[in-house]
């Protein structure tokens, strides 16, 4: 079965400017969670959500947001960018967005670099 | 605050040697302790899993050894190959839906031939 999508794999922004990422769960998932993932910080929780609504939310601005649509599929905008926005951002899916065995999938990210 | 802190950064192994991430958590209301492996370019995968009613966990080459009243758990790759060279990270959460995963920062691994 098809993965975890994340589109696109690479971007380059300017500060000041505001972005969308994309993210397509595994069929039949329902939760989908956000991670910024850095160097010095390594990978720290943004937003889950599950049957579209926002069930979690990590300590990120409100420059962070996010979605879901009815068939699963998320999005994760980042406003007013800055240079410390720079990472790459994981999506993860999981079929009830419970930790059970913590079905979590990553997609392979994108990788956000702000100039 | 860092609830999972993981050790070492970094790690070299020769071929055939064992290797030992070392973990440490803070919060005993995490009961579901995964451990990671992502190489360049990927999400990370989930490598193997462990609860606290059990000490040890083996799965092929690798186990996972858990010290429930130190708060500390241990990812152990045996015979070490260079196809396991790669970002290991461990994690914690609550068995709670809608519980989050909180990542240690990392441990690069590389297996020299």
């Amino acid at each position: 079965k098809a993965g975890v999508t994340q589109t696109p794999r690479y971007l380059i922004k300017t500060r000041g400017q505001q972005v969308t990422l994309s993210c397509s769960p595994i069929s039949g998932h329902r939760s989908v969670s956000w991670y910024q993932q850095t160097p010095g910080q390594g990978l720290q929780f943004l937003f889950e959500y599950f049957s579209e609504t926002q069930r979690n939310k990590g300590n990120f601005p409100g420059r962070f947001s996010g979605r879901q649509f009815s068939n699963s599929r998320s999005e994760m905008n980042v406003s007013t960018l800055e240079l410390g926005d720079s990472a790459l951002y994981l999506c993860a899916s999981s079929l009830l967005g419970d930790s059970g065995d913590r079905g979590y999938t990553f997609g392979s990210g994108t990788r956000l670099t702000v100039v | 605050q860092q609830q999972v802190k993981q050790s070492p950064q970094s790690l070299i192994v020769q071929k055939g040697g064992i290797s030992i991430i070392n973990c440490a958590y803070e919060n005993t209301a995490f009961d579901y302790f995964p451990w990671y492996q992502q190489f360049p370019g990927k999400g990370p995968a989930l490598l193997i899993a462990i609860r606290p009613d059990v000490s040890e966990k083996k799965e092929g080459r690798f186990t996972i050894s858990f010290n429930k009243s130190a708060k500390q758990f241990s990812l152990h790759i045996m015979d070490s190959q260079p196809g396991d060279s790669a970002t290991y990270f461990c994690a914690a959460s609550r068995s709670t839906r809608y519980s989050t995963l909180t990542f240690g920062k990392g441990t690069m691994l590389l297996v020299s031939p």
